[in-house]
């Protein structure tokens, strides 16, 4: 079935740094979400992008859906300690369903 | 608005018992979504009701069920319990549809000993 890849699976940042994470796909996809589960909590969507190409920023986070509609990246930068935790990108899978990654697990380094 | 609940928080059982798990959607929500988690192997989907109808299953075995009344609240059964079913189960509550927001409860926490 249809799968989301998430590149790396784990990462350590120094505090101040910039990173940056990754979701590919093999498939088109029409929209991909990111979400991020804090350690000890529960995923908290965080965006939806839709169109080929399409940039969204929140505050210190850049997200990109290729032109492809096949891949996605996360962007952050300087890095704080409250970006901790888990970032998963979820596409569709099928009319109803989402297909999560694995996640990228997230370690600031103060 | 009244966030996804999920009771209990926490649950230990022994192998071969089975267990009922709680979700109560975000109010308007018709979708409910589980899905299980275990470290290093991200959100495993469950299943998927809408409108007391299971519109999506995952690759569990039949041991793993659910349902979804009227209200949209949810429950999902786990019998014969293993070992390996220790695991953090998530709900996740949204509008419908693979293009709307999943919006996750706290979890319960299963422990099988």
């Amino acid at each position: 079935g249809q799968q989301v890849m998430q590149i790396p699976q784990y990462q350590h940042v120094q505090e101040g740094e910039d990173f940056t994470t990754y979701c590919n796909s093999s498939t088109t996809l029409s929209n991909i979400q990111w979400y991020k589960q804090r350690p000890g909590g529960h995923p908290v969507f965080l965006i939806q992008l839709v169109k080929s190409g399409e940039v969204k920023k929140q505050k210190r986070l850049t997200f990109q859906f290729g032109e492809a509609k096949k891949n996605s990246s996360l962007h952050i930068t300087a890095t704080q300690t409250t970006d901790v935790g888990t970032y998963f990108c979820a596409g569709p899978h099928g009319s109803n369903r989402l297909a999560f990654g694995k996640g990228n697990q997230v370690v600031v380094i103060p | 608005k009244a966030g996804v609940t999920q009771t209990p928080r926490y649950l230990i059982k022994t192998r071969g018992q089975q267990v009922t798990l709680s979700c109560s959607p975000i109010s308007g929500h018709r979708s409910v979504s589980w899905y299980q988690q275990t470290p290093g192997q991200g959100l495993q989907f469950l299943f998927e009701y809408f409108s007391e109808t299971q519109r999506n299953k995952g690759n569990f075995p039949g041991r793993f069920s659910g349902r979804q009344f009227s209200n949209s609240r949810s429950e999902m059964n786990v019998s014969t319990l293993e070992l390996g079913d220790s695991a953090l189960y998530l709900c996740a509550s949204s509008l419908g549809g693979n293009n709307q927001p999943q919006h996750f409860g706290d979890g319960t926490r299963l422990s099988i000993l």
